[in-house]
Parts: C-alpha cells; structure tokens; sequence
C-alpha cells in the first residue's frame, strides 16, 4: 500500500542553519505531496505542496522539490528561525482520492 | 475569517461514557475530515464525509460515531467502546472530496479520568 517515510527526529539546529528534512513516499499512480507543520498544542497548516514530478513547492523560505525518479520531497530551508520550531509532517494524497497518507512527523529545535 | 473551529480545546471522558467532539467550519466546503493522531504518530482516519447526510469510515472508525446533519458541522462521538480514546483529535474540510488540499482546524485534547 501507500506509504510516506520521514527521517527521525528530534532534529536540533542553531539559528540561521541550513535545514533539510528527508521525506520518501511509495505509492501507485500520481500522488500529490504536501508538508504540513504544526506548532505545540495546535492543528496542522499546509506549508507547501506539490502536484507532479519536478513541480516545486515554496512557502515562507521553505522549499521541497517533487522528485519521481527517487520517490522523495524533502523539505528545505536556508536559514531557520526559532520560530520555525514545530513538528513537520509529509504527506501523499493519490489523484483523485480524498485519503492522505501521512508520514510519522519530525520535530525541530532551533537554538538561538 | 474563515475557518475550521473545534471544541473544546481539552475534554475529560469519565470510564463508560460517550463524548462528543465538535467541529465547525464556514468555508463552505463539501467534504469534512475526522482523524486521530497519537504521540509519534502520524495522523490516522477515523471517518469522512464527502457530503451533507452522508459518511465513511476511515481507518480507526471502531469505537467512534459521526453525523453530517448540516454543510457547516461534522461532530465526533467517542463512545465507551472505544477502550484507548486518549489522543489528540483533529478535524479538517477540504473543497470537495476530489479537491487534495485539506485545511485542519486546531484540534481537542481528550483525555481519560
């Protein structure tokens, strides 16, 4: 079946650091991928989101390109605030489907 | 604005009782969402409704109950079958039920006494 993989956390970084958080998906068809983040004791925001191969998704100086030939849409940031501390979460919608398939989530630090 | 609320923010379930988890929505969306996330988990299902008077279950839909009396209300009913009810509930809405991108409202802590 579908599946959405995200590396382990807690990742810890000091500000201004250079983030990626790795995400892989296995799915039939055409999925679409999104990144959500959540900040303590509140709901999921869409961050970002990408439709089909090599469409990028950007938002708030995140980046994560959609990559079929490695399955992957890793999340990418520059420079990371401490505000950006938050858990992120990967998901995988299939065209045409209301069901989302969601990865386990990866929590950020970011040290001043 | 427009949103997804949820309430309450926290509810305690007594041993053998049924609650209910409320989630409203002025988006004018068709399709509503109920899921369940544990800690270190990603989210899972519990039901769907892709509209008004109508509903599936998800993934985890044993022990838990819905309706879809109006567009704007999707209400979740933790009943006392349901023997880990423990989680972080979270509700969303997207467009229709083929429209990918689902909006989340800011969830409802239940815990047992």
């Amino acid at each position: 079946g579908d599946s959405v993989t995200q590396m382990e956390g807690p990742v810890t970084l000091s500000e201004e650091a250079f983030l990626t958080i790795n995400c892989t998906y296995t799915a039939t068809g055409y999925p679409s991928l999104f990144w959500y983040v959540q900040y303590p004791g509140e709901g999921l925001q869409l961050l970002l989101k990408a439709t089909k191969a090599d469409d990028k998704g950007s938002n708030k100086g995140f980046e994560a390109t959609y990559r079929k030939e490695t399955t992957s849409f890793h999340l990418e940031k520059g420079s990371v605030q401490v505000s950006d501390s938050a858990v992120y979460f990967c998901a995988l919608s299939t065209s045409g489907t209301y069901k989302y398939i969601f990865g386990t989530g990866t929590r950020l630090k970011v040290l001043a | 604005d427009g949103g997804i609320t949820q309430s309450p923010k926290y509810l305690f379930r007594k041993e053998g009782q049924n609650v209910t988890l409320s989630c409203e929505q002025n988006l004018n969306h068709d399709a509503m969402y109920w899921y369940r996330q544990d800690p270190g988990q990603g989210l899972r299902l519990i039901y769907y409704s892709q509209i008004v008077n109508d509903f599936q279950k998800g993934d985890i839909a044993e022990g838990y109950s819905v309706s879809r009396e109006k567009k704007e209300s999707f209400p979740l009913t933790v009943t006392s079958a349901q023997k880990n009810p423990t989680a972080f509930y979270l509700c969303a809405s997207s467009i229709d039920y083929r429209q990918e991108t689902q909006y989340f409202g800011p969830g409802t802590r239940l815990l047992v006494l």
